[in-house]
């Protein structure tokens, strides 16, 4: 049984595309993440939603919009992409706010051309 | 802000010990996390320190001095798939209660 499962695993797309990235956490967690790994590995956290509630918006481009329609499920939604946007999207879950061991999703890999 | 300085490479040879150093400046501290990642995986979590001291978790320990802001992460008996990256991260409390931030990871690479 999967922890925390991403679909798609893998996205090509032009510039200027909308797509979307969901993420489903079946442990019961309160707390979802979006995090973004560029090509240096560098894993910054974007967003945080805990019971639906967002509660950290790390100042992403508002090209950028997630959503949670229930505190299994975090969507990340991107209009108008561009080739910056290339990197590997992580969501992330963990059982609380304030919890330091957080649960990863096995990545989206995003390709802008 | 938050900072976080760790090597970017490591290289050590199968049973050997290796330890992974990591420095941080940030305003709100909770404690100290290390992360791993294979090539093409998730980072999955390691270990967490929150007080002074050593936390050992079978071959891998980790070790926290707040007050010289710097931890380290100790690994025992190398074994090849150990080479991976790893990942300190930081979390606060008040306004940046329930982010990590994470240092730019260290490539450990594991001879045979």
């Amino acid at each position: 049984d999967t922890a925390v499962s991403q679909t798609p695993k893998y996205l090509v797309t032009q510039m200027g595309n909308d797509k979307s990235i969901k993420c489903e956490q079946n442990l019961g967690h309160d707390t979802m993440y979006w995090y973004k790994q560029d090509s240096k590995k560098f894993l910054k956290i974007m967003f945080s939603y805990n019971n639906k509630e967002l509660i950290i918006n790390e100042t992403v481009p508002n090209r950028f919009s997630p959503k949670s329609p229930d505190k299994a499920h975090l969507n990340l939604h991107i209009n108008s992409l561009e080739l910056g946007d290339s990197a590997v999207y992580f969501c992330a879950s963990s059982p609380r706010q304030e919890s330091y061991e957080q649960y990863f999703g096995p990545g989206t890999r995003l390709t802008v051309t | 802000g938050q900072s976080l300085e760790q090597p970017s490479e490591v290289t050590a040879v199968e049973g050997a010990i290796v330890q992974i150093n990591c420095t941080y400046q940030t305003s709100g501290f909770y404690g100290l996390s290390w992360y791993q990642q294979h090539d093409g995986g998730a980072p999955t979590f390691l270990s967490y320190n929150a007080l002074d001291g050593l936390e050992e978790t079978g071959r891998f320990s980790s070790f926290l001095s707040r007050s010289d802001s710097y931890g380290y992460l100790l690994l025992q008996e190398l074994q090849m798939k150990d080479s991976a990256s790893y990942f300190c991260a930081v979390s606060g409390g008040g306004s940046t209660l329930g982010r990590l931030y994470f240092g730019r990871g260290t490539q450990l690479t594991v001879w045979p």
